[in-house]
């Protein structure tokens, strides 16, 4: 069938590093995406990588190996304001034409 | 420029009611994006459209319709509420409907059915 699977939870203390992981099962594949949500708040996009290889964008980088389908979203100098959840998500073109199907999210939280 | 706009943001109905949902993409986007997340779960796809064209649909009953109209806008329409429709609707716009435009989306509308 098709999934994607992260870790429901992960705690981390302010200024380290964390990675989340994502490993997907698709019948196609498009490219992997990662976005961050606040309690309450709308699924804000971070990255999207389409070939294998690191993503940087500031502090958050992103990376992806379709060999493996696999990836992690690496969260460095975390902010309290990190605190959230992220979910991986995958475009797949077998699936609804190019919508994307969301893991179960990850939820992050920043210790002081 | 303003983002992705939902109406409304809250509601409540009954088992048995009828519910539409609005939405409007941001300006120049021609694709809009319906999902359904349930609290701690990620989002599931119910509706794309395009251009005023129906691009894809989840794995949603009939029970579950929707539209675009001319300036892109869309409706989502759920008929015969059931208690486990009750969840945080999203609608999330796109340039077009290529795989590579990244989707932006709305504050949601959160239904509770009774």
């Amino acid at each position: 069938g098709q999934s994607l699977e992260q870790p429901s939870e992960v705690t981390a203390v302010e200024g380290a590093i964390v990675q989340i992981n994502c490993t997907y099962q698709t019948s196609g594949f498009y490219g992997l995406s990662w976005y961050q949500q606040h309690d309450g708040g709308a699924p804000t996009f971070l990255s999207y990588n389409a070939l294998d290889g690191l993503e940087e964008t500031g502090r958050f980088s992103s990376f992806l190996s379709r060999s493996d389908s696999y990836g992690y979203l690496l969260l460095q100098e975390l902010q309290m304001k990190d605190s959230a959840s992220y979910f991986c998500a995958v475009r797949d073109p077998s699936y609804n034409n190019n919508d994307m199907r969301f893991g179960a999210g990850t939820r992050l939280t920043v210790k002081p | 420029d303003a983002g992705v706009t939902q109406s409304p943001t809250h509601l409540i109905k009954t088992r048995g009611q009828h519910v539409t949902l609005r939405c409007s993409p941001i300006s120049g986007h021609k694709s809009v994006s319906w999902y359904q997340q349930v609290l701690g779960q990620g989002p599931q796809f119910i509706f794309q459209y395009y251009e005023k064209e129906e691009r894809g649909r989840g794995n949603f009953p009939d029970r579950f319709s929707a539209r675009q109209f001319p300036n892109y806008s869309s409706e989502l329409n759920v008929n015969a509420l059931l208690l486990g429709d009750s969840a945080l609707y999203l609608c999330a716009s796109s340039l077009t409907s290529g795989r590579l435009d990244t989707q932006y989306f709305g504050p949601g509308t959160r239904l509770t059915v009774l």
